[in-house]
């Protein structure tokens, strides 16, 4: 059966910290690796990964994707309390001509002034 | 901006009744879908549609249904709404083909069923 892990479930750090976020998964037919965060409303879109190796960057956050061992990271340096939110890690992978993802259950971060 | 509008923010409803959750987006996207997320479960899938008049099921579609006969509007609707479907409901749209796009959510609707 197709699952994404993420770990940890849940983080507490204080400002300007550096927090690592996993995400392993055992899916057929990967297409891609997805990272969100989620306030207190819709998950909005942070990165998207097709590639091993390769380091998406935006800011504080960047990500990278190993296929061979089936896990991502996120990484977010210097944390802020803007920062607290929930991070979803979602696999795209095609069956049968169509294309659908799979969510881990996400990990809480709360980062404290 | 793409933009995913859903209905209402927050919906109470009896067990029983029958509970339409609308679901609007503005990108012309060929792809829409509706997912639940609970606390522990994260968010599951319970239909998509890659077309208009086209859907499937996803993990989870029982006790519920959907309707596009639009391409910009998908619905979801609960038959009979039970006490276990009270959750968290997120549309999201996307484009089509087997190559990646990211998904855009909606703002989610909190649905409890008493």
């Amino acid at each position: 059966e197709d699952k994404v892990v993420q770990s940890p479930l849940s983080l507490v750090v204080h400002e300007g910290d550096t927090v690592t976020l996993n995400c392993s998964y055992e899916v057929t037919n990967f297409r891609s690796l997805l990272w969100y965060k989620q306030e207190k409303k819709a998950p909005t879109f942070l990165f998207m990964l097709t590639s091993s190796g390769i380091e998406k960057k935006s800011g504080r956050l960047s990500s990278i994707l190993d296929k061979k061992e089936l896990f991502s990271i996120l990484n977010i340096t210097a944390t802020q309390t803007g920062d607290s939110a929930v991070y979803l890690c979602a696999v795209g992978r095609t069956t049968s001509g169509t294309y659908k993802y799979i969510f881990g259950t996400g990990t809480r971060l709360k980062v404290l002034a | 901006d793409v933009k995913v509008t859903q209905s209402s923010r927050y919906l109470v409803k009896r067990t029983g009744e029958k509970v339409f959750l609308e679901c609007v987006q503005d990108m012309d996207h060929e792809n829409m879908f509706w997912y639940r997320q609970d606390p522990g479960l994260g968010l599951r899938l319970i239909y998509f549609s890659y077309d208009v008049k086209m859907k499937e099921k996803g993990d989870i579609p029982e006790g519920y249904s959907v309707s596009r006969e639009k391409k910009e509007r998908f619905s979801l609707i609960l038959e009979s709404a039970s006490t276990n479907q009270t959750s968290m409901y997120l549309c999201a749209s996307s484009f089509p083909g087997r190559t990646s796009y990211e998904q855009y959510f909606g703002p989610g609707t909190r649905l409890t069923v008493t």
